[in-house]
This record gives structure tokens, sequence and C-alpha cells, in this order.
């Protein structure tokens, strides 16, 4: 079946411009995640959705990172205003339940570049 | 706080020797470590997952080790191949407010060389 998928897989951007980044998770699962992974750091978390509740925000940098999942299905990750300092990879995962024993499956990622 | 740390951050290998990664923790509360092998331009992909009881599990020519009381996990790999030049990511799983919290290792990066 189909995986997790993600676009753009390359964007680059001004520095000033907002970006979207969408993330399309595995079908019935009802978490997912944002990661951000930097040149040779490992995985950054983002922020967490879990069916209708509310998102766990709390990796997130700064306001400049907002994200949105409509109808419990699609995710877009948004940044505003892009600083140099936010290019990255940026990952989604999803997982059919956020209960410990659940696998998190992982997108390709979009590289983000901001010059 | 809760860390991953792996080691070495990079490791180059002859094709068909073997190599071990490392990766200690201080996560809390521990409910699970995973391996993930990280190919370039891909998503990670997850080798093994070892909860608190384990002490060893494979995955055909990879063996993840945990000792839960000091802290330390490694991932060794046998007779390696070309295509295991990837990076491999230890990740330790925190079950907090209500979900599976990663906290994740830099990785190593392993090149094999023929």
């Amino acid at each position: 079946g189909a995986g997790v998928s993600q676009s753009p897989s390359n964007k680059v951007t001004e520095k000033g411009k907002d970006v979207e980044l969408r993330c399309d998770p595995i079908s019935g699962h009802t978490a997912l995640y944002w990661y951000r992974q930097s040149l040779g750091q490992g995985l950054e978390f983002l922020i967490y959705f879990q069916g209708n509740s509310a998102p766990d925000k709390s990796g997130l940098p700064s306001d400049r990172f907002s994200a949105e999942r409509t109808g419990g299905s699609v995710s877009t990750l948004t940044i505003q205003r892009t600083q140099q300092e936010d290019s990255a990879v940026y990952l989604c995962a999803s997982s059919l339940s956020p209960g410990f024993s659940y696998e998190q499956y992982f997108g390709p990622g979009t590289r983000l570049t901001v010059t | 706080k809760n860390q991953v740390e792996q080691s070495p951050q990079s490791l180059i290998i002859l094709e068909g020797k073997n190599c071990t990664l490392q990766c200690n923790y201080t996560v809390s509360p521990f409910s699970n470590l995973r391996w993930y092998k990280q190919d370039t331009g891909r998503g990670p992909v997850s080798l093994t997952i070892m909860t608190f009881s384990e002490n060893t599990k494979s995955n055909g020519r990879y063996t993840a080790t945990l000792d839960a009381d000091t802290k330390q996990s490694s991932l060794h790999i046998t007779a390696s191949q070309l295509s295991d030049s990837a990076s491999y990511i230890c990740v330790v799983t925190m079950f907090s407010g209500g979900y599976n919290k990663l906290i994740f290792g830099a990785g190593t990066r392993l090149a094999v060389h023929p």
C-alpha cells in the first residue's frame, strides 16, 4: 500500500517568504508527527496531531511555524517569513495509534533551502 | 534532560566486514528503543524495536542489544554490503502526555566500500 507522501520534495525560497509543506499520511493512521532534521543533527520534534484532539505544539521553534491537519488526514506545515536557519529537511510521520507499541512510518521529507 | 548520543559519528568499512554502532541514552520514562536506517534522501525505516525486558533483537544481518541498567544499546552489522551505506539512527521512545514521543540520536553515517 501507499506510504507517507510529502510534497514538494525540494523547496528553495528567498528569506522572508512564506512556505507550505504538505504531508499525506497512510490511510487510517490517526497520529501524525512533523520533525525537522538539520544538517548533522538528530531529528527534532515539531508538532503532533491525534484525531480531533488539540495538537501538541510544544516543539515548534517560533510563532512563525504553524501546522494544520484537515479532516484528520492531510497536514500542512507553514513557515512564515522564512529565515536561513529554517533550512533543513522536514519529515512527516504517521502511526496507526499514538500508543508506544505502534510504529511511526516516515515520509521521504521536504528539503527546504532558504537563500 | 532527555538525550540520545551515538558513536561514532561516521564510519567507513570494507564490504564483508562487521561493525558495531553505539547508543547511550538518558531518557525517562523509557518505553522502547528503536534503530532506524535512513538512506540518503529518504525517510528513516525501522530495523529493530526493543522494550525494557529485551536484551537482543535480530533482523537479518542486523543485531541490536539493549542494557537497560546502563542505558546503552548497540547495533551490530554482520557481513556488510554496499547497500548498508546509510545513516543509522538510535531512537528512544517515552510515552508521555498520552502519546509516543521519540527522542532521536544524531545518527552514525556508515559508508561501506568495495
